[in-house]
């Protein structure tokens, strides 16, 4: 099936860690992939996994992959207001479309 | 090098109406794909463009097409609006549509359709 799914909502307070957390189903998918949604702008991708590794990090950024349970997570460390976005995970479906969660809509409060 | 462009970047349409989006994706990129962004059902799959031929299609009705040309612009029409085809739209290029090459994405059109 083509189904990726995320919490819709998370607020924290400036300097504190956001985690957002993704499940997927397809686990025929090499690549995980992470994007941010500013107001008023496209997609950009901020980061993504191959499916082989468990964790890779990016400065503020880690991500983490559990294969056997199909779960995906995003841990933005220190988080800024600038950080307010909406973050997708996606993957490639095993019939060749990049499938989107449904978003989810992280808030910082300074 | 310049990112991906659509235009225009707003639409108001009525009922009934036909629409067409515009996207120019980065130059050297041959794969043109489209996206509908909506609150209620997040981000769906339009369709996938390769050097003019469309390789996959997404669960949206045939009022739903697109077509890609010679220098891998590529246009989405909607034709006899509804109420509920108002959106983000959004296209994507790369070079190729596959896992391994990064989609990038344009800021999108947003249609109101009343």
């Amino acid at each position: 099936g083509e189904d990726v799914e995320q919490s819709l909502f998370l607020s924290v307070r400036e300097g504190d860690s956001s985690v957002i957390n993704c499940t997927y189903t397809d686990s025929s998918s090499t690549y995980l992939y992470w994007y941010k949604q500013e107001p008023g702008a496209g997609l950009q991708l901020l980061t993504y996994i191959f499916s082989n590794m468990d964790m890779k990090q990016d400065q503020r950024l880690t991500v983490l992959l559990n294969k056997k349970d199909k779960h995906l997570s995003l841990r933005i460390a220190d988080t800024q207001t600038g950080d307010s976005a909406i973050y997708f995970c996606a993957e490639f479906s095993n019939t060749g479309k990049l499938i989107f969660g449904q978003g989810t809509t992280l808030q910082v409060k300074p | 090098k310049a990112g991906v462009t659509q235009t225009p970047r707003y639409l108001i349409k009525t009922r009934g109406q036909q629409v067409t989006l515009s996207c120019s994706p980065i130059s050297g990129h041959r794969s043109v794909s489209w996206y509908q962004q909506t609150p209620g059902q997040g981000l769906q799959f339009l369709f996938e463009y390769f050097s003019e031929t469309q390789r996959n299609k997404g669960n949206f009705p045939g009022r739903f097409s697109g077509r890609q040309f010679s220098n891998s612009r590529s246009e989405m029409n909607v034709s006899t609006l509804e109420l509920g085809d108002s959106a983000l739209y959004l296209c994507a290029s790369s070079r190729q549509y596959r896992e391994e090459e990064t989609q990038y994405f344009g800021p999108g059109t947003r249609l109101l359709v009343l």
